[in-house]
């Protein structure tokens, strides 16, 4: 089956400690990407990757890191988590050239929250 | 950054009535897209509808794009309890590969 897929679902965890976000598409996507959701905020881009290696800022990029070492894999890092980070995390992928061409594909929601 | 903005922000109906949805937006597009998310969930895709197209269906769904007043909508037909979700427009703007968000549309659906 198709899919994107995030690890962990639900986390809680206290400020500073690094915690890693795994994201894994199986439909050889060139374009991922991460955005998180806020009440009230909608949706906002933190990263995006058009191909392997290649990772780009979105809007609100601080106080994250992404790496793109592998096609299907695109890891959120949150370094030193603060409260202000509590959110949900949505992963996307799409096919080559990204939105521009086509849909995002979504995984299911990661929950976090930082104490 | 640029981002759509739909209208109405929440909506309630009776199960069989149609529910439209409106977005906005403020600069040139090369594409428009509307997502459904139920509670909690990720977000499906539902219609993509390009700069240079007016109109698109698929199945009970009704998307409109003008681009003279940078605005879309978005019409469920004979809505059913199952399309309660909340509704987002999404845009592409030229010369930007990425994918802005409008803050979302709540649908309820009453059986």
């Amino acid at each position: 089956e198709a899919q994107v897929t995030q690890n962990p679902r639900y986390l809680i965890t206290v400020t500073g400690k690094k915690l890693t976000v795994t994201c894994s598409q199986n439909m050889n996507h060139e374009y991922m990407s991460w955005y998180r959701q806020d009440p009230g905020l909608g949706l906002r881009q933190i990263y995006y990757s058009m191909n392997v290696e290649v990772t780009d800022k979105g809007d609100v990029p601080e106080g994250y890191k992404v790496s793109r070492k592998e096609k299907r894999n695109f890891p959120l890092i949150l370094e030193s988590p603060s409260p202000n980070q509590t959110s949900l995390y949505f992963c996307a992928s799409s096919f080559a050239g990204g939105p521009g061409t086509g849909e995002l594909f979504f995984g299911e929601g990661s929950r976090l929250t930082v104490l | 950054s640029q981002q759509g903005e739909e209208d109405p922000q929440a909506l309630s109906i009776q199960e069989g009535e149609n529910a439209t949805m409106n977005c906005s937006y403020k600069t040139s597009i090369n594409n428009l897209q509307w997502y459904r998310q139920n509670s909690g969930r990720g977000l499906v895709h539902l219609i993509l509808i390009r700069s240079n197209e007016r109109e698109k269906h698929s199945g009970r769904l009704r998307v409109t794009l003008d681009t003279s007043k940078k605005s879309s909508s978005l019409l469920i037909t004979a809505s059913r309890a199952a399309d309660t979700a909340s509704y987002f427009c999404a845009t592409v703007f030229y010369g930007n590969n990425r994918l802005a968000f409008g803050k979302g549309n709540q649908v309820v659906v009453i059986p």
